[in-house]
């Protein structure tokens, strides 16, 4: 199991760009790294997945480097209603795959 | 809105009580999943169900008993609950059991009295 670690918790202001890295030192050759967003009393919500180098979306960009022992999600230019838990998943290795979160990122936008 | 629906939102019971959790989905996933999220600790897997078969249960205790009629309800039926049982409980679907992306229901808030 490719164990993720992430930042506890993150404060930013509204406007700014947020990064959050996350390490998965003994991630598999196969392995896909995905993003989930979770507000308060609610479901998590998949926000975006990469396998290498970059990936963009409406939402937000996912940044891995040639390694792939780490990834970063860049949030542009965040509004308040950012504010969540942000979890970084890396498939299982064995082939079939189970969402298994961490603890995740509490992320905090001030005014 | 995730096409996951969860019922009731919110629920209180006593220890005594039998109650029974509501999920369903018209996505046409072939997966779907329970989780138990307790205040300040991470998704915990309770059980897994592909294709109506149960493929995983992560030593839950039996006061849960899952049931899946068909690849769209899965029910979380409870009995003999504690108070540490209150929390939020998560119901997930995917296409498959091996897809990284699974949609989320809104959670049903469980208190224990």
């Amino acid at each position: 199991l490719a164990k993720t670690t992430q930042p506890i918790s993150m404060d930013s202001y509204e406007g700014q760009e947020v990064n959050i890295t996350c390490s998965h030192n003994n991630i598999a050759t196969n392995d896909y790294i995905t993003w989930y967003q979770q507000f308060p009393s609610q479901g998590p919500r998949f926000i975006i997945q990469g396998y290498k180098t970059k990936v963009t979306n409406e939402v937000a960009s996912l940044f891995i480097p040639a390694d792939r022992k780490s990834s970063t999600l860049s949030l542009p230019r965040v509004s308040l209603s950012d504010t969540a838990v942000y979890y970084c998943l890396v498939r299982q290795s064995g082939g079939s795959y189970i969402p298994t979160f961490g603890r995740g990122t509490s992320l905090i936008v001030h005014p | 809105e995730t096409g996951v629906t969860q019922t009731p939102r919110h629920l209180v019971m006593g220890m005594t009580n039998k109650k029974s959790l509501k999920c369903e989905q018209h996505l046409g996933h072939n997966a779907m999943y329970w989780y138990k999220q307790s205040a300040k600790k991470p998704l915990e897997l309770m059980f897994v169900y592909s294709l109506e078969e149960r493929v995983e249960n992560n030593s839950v205790p039996s006061r849960f008993s899952p049931e899946c009629p068909n690849s769209s309800h899965l029910f979380l039926h409870l009995h003999t609950l504690q108070p540490e049982d209150s929390a939020l409980y998560l119901c997930a679907s995917s296409p498959s059991k091996g897809d990284t992306e699974a949609f989320f229901g809104q959670g049903t808030r469980l208190t224990v009295v």
